[in-house]
């Protein structure tokens, strides 16, 4: 069974701060597929990125980064300079290949003040 | 540009009622899904379905029923609804589930009275 886990449940911080949100994640499969999603306080949740279980490169994009690591089983997501509008639920989930179920940790609530 | 619509966002039931939760794709997805949001748990799968007349469980299908007889559409029914039922509901679509994105609806807010 797949399993993923994100240590912190909430995290406060002040603008400008960086912060990092953890996130492990257990499977069996050779073939899998990595996420994070965003919550807002509206209640959608927006796509962020994808990344496949043979791709270890970490990527950036604006503020974002992730690091991928697959001896540890983590992908973290690190956001550089927070700022208010990053408050909002972040969700890391696991995929399997075969029928795209996603396996969502509890998520992680970040709040930044101003 | 739709993309995946749930109807209704907002429903208040009572015990025991029954209703359908309806969600639509308009782009040709074959595989779609049916996740529950509970406070501190994240999102759980539901029912999820591979094409045109499949449907299969998920990690939580007691007490819900799903049909997919038309590919753009995959209808969550709650039979007798029960307080336990009270979540937030998200569907989602994708093509094929070898690294596309997925993506989903608004969500529909259901509270069980």
């Amino acid at each position: 069974a797949q399993k993923v886990t994100q240590a912190q449940t909430e995290i406060s911080v002040v603008e400008k701060e960086d912060v990092t949100l953890d996130c492990v994640y257990e499977t069996r499969d050779t073939t899998y597929y990595l996420f994070w999603y965003k919550q807002p306080p509206s209640g959608e949740l927006v796509f962020l990125i994808r990344r496949n279980s043979f791709d270890e490169q970490n990527e950036i994009s604006g503020r974002y980064s992730w690091n991928f690591q697959k001896s540890t089983s983590s992908f973290n997501f690190t956001i550089t300079a927070s700022q208010v509008v990053d408050s909002a639920v972040y969700f890391c989930a696991l995929s399997e290949a075969s029928y795209g179920k996603l396996t969502f940790g509890q998520g992680t609530i970040l709040t930044v003040h101003p | 540009n739709a993309g995946v619509t749930q109807t209704p966002k907002f429903r208040v039931l009572k015990t025991g009622q029954s209703m359908t939760l309806l969600c639509a794709q308009d782009m040709n997805h074959e595989y779609m899904y049916w996740y529950r949001q509970d406070p501190g748990m994240g999102l759980r799968l539901i029912h999820y379905s591979v094409g045109e007349g499949t449907t299969a469980k998920g990690e939580v299908p007691d007490g819900y029923n799903v049909s997919r007889l038309k590919k753009q559409n995959f209808l969550l029914g709650l039979e007798s609804a029960a307080p336990s039922q009270t979540s937030v509901y998200f569907c989602a679509s994708t093509v094929v589930p070898t690294g596309n994105t997925i993506y989903f609806g608004e969500g529909s807010w259901l509270t069980v009275v």
